[in-house]
């Protein structure tokens, strides 16, 4: 089955102390991102991916890190977590990145940090 | 800034009527927009797209209409099933690096 699968899909952590959520996807797409989603906001993308080894930042990047070293996998680094990073994450992905390309995004990671 | 709005949070509808979900947007350069739904403990999905050089697009019960001098685009939903109820984002792109604005979403329920 065609899926984009993350992990953990629940996380509580303390400030400060780091974190990775994992991102996966079998498609075999080029394009992946992240995305955190907060009341009033709506979905902002934080990195995205055109290709291995090619990462950019979105809109909201501050206090994250990624690493694109496999087409697969796509994980979100949080190094010292801190409270107003509390939110639900979802990764994405899309067969280029292009407009057209459809993105399937994973089931979400609800991150609280205390 | 927000450059993709959603004003309406939510919207109750009664199956068998029609719903209709509005989006506005600033940015000019914005030439492709799309709408995904999302259920509870699910990412969001791909429901229906339209490029700025189409006002209209159909996928069954499905229709966006964008309002281009009004930067405006709306999706109509025609009869709503209470399997409808969910949250809509609308998002909007430009070029071609895959990037989208979403909106804040609006919550739809469709009532039995």
């Amino acid at each position: 089955e065609a899926q984009v699968t993350q992990n953990p899909r629940y996380l509580i952590t303390v400030t400060g102390k780091k974190l990775t959520v994992t991102c996966s996807q079998n498609m075999n797409h080029e394009y992946m991102s992240w995305y955190r989603q907060d009341p009033g906001l709506g979905l902002r993308q934080i990195y995205y991916s055109m290709n291995v080894e090619v990462t950019d930042k979105g809109d909201v990047p501050e206090g994250y890190k990624v690493s694109r070293k496999e087409k697969r996998n796509f994980p979100l680094i949080l190094e010292s977590p801190s409270p107003n990073q509390t939110s639900l994450y979802f990764c994405a992905s899309s067969l280029f990145g292009r407009r057209e390309d459809t993105q399937y995004f994973g089931p979400g990671t609800r991150l609280t940090v205390l | 800034d927000q450059q993709v709005k959603q004003n309406s949070p939510s919207l109750s509808v009664q199956e068998g009527r029609i719903s209709i979900l509005n989006c506005d947007y600033t940015n000019s350069m914005f030439d492709y927009f799309l709408w995904y739904k999302k259920y509870p403990a699910e990412g969001p999905t791909f429901l229906i797209s339209i490029s700025s050089i189409k006002d209209k697009n159909e996928d069954g019960r499905f229709t966006v209409f964008l309002n281009k001098s009004a930067k405006h685009l709306s999706l109509h939903i025609v009869p709503s099933q209470p399997g409808d109820s969910a949250v809509y984002f609308c998002a909007a792109g430009s070029g071609n690096t895959g990037k989208l604005i979403f909106g804040q979403g609006t919550t739809l329920q469709v009532k039995p």
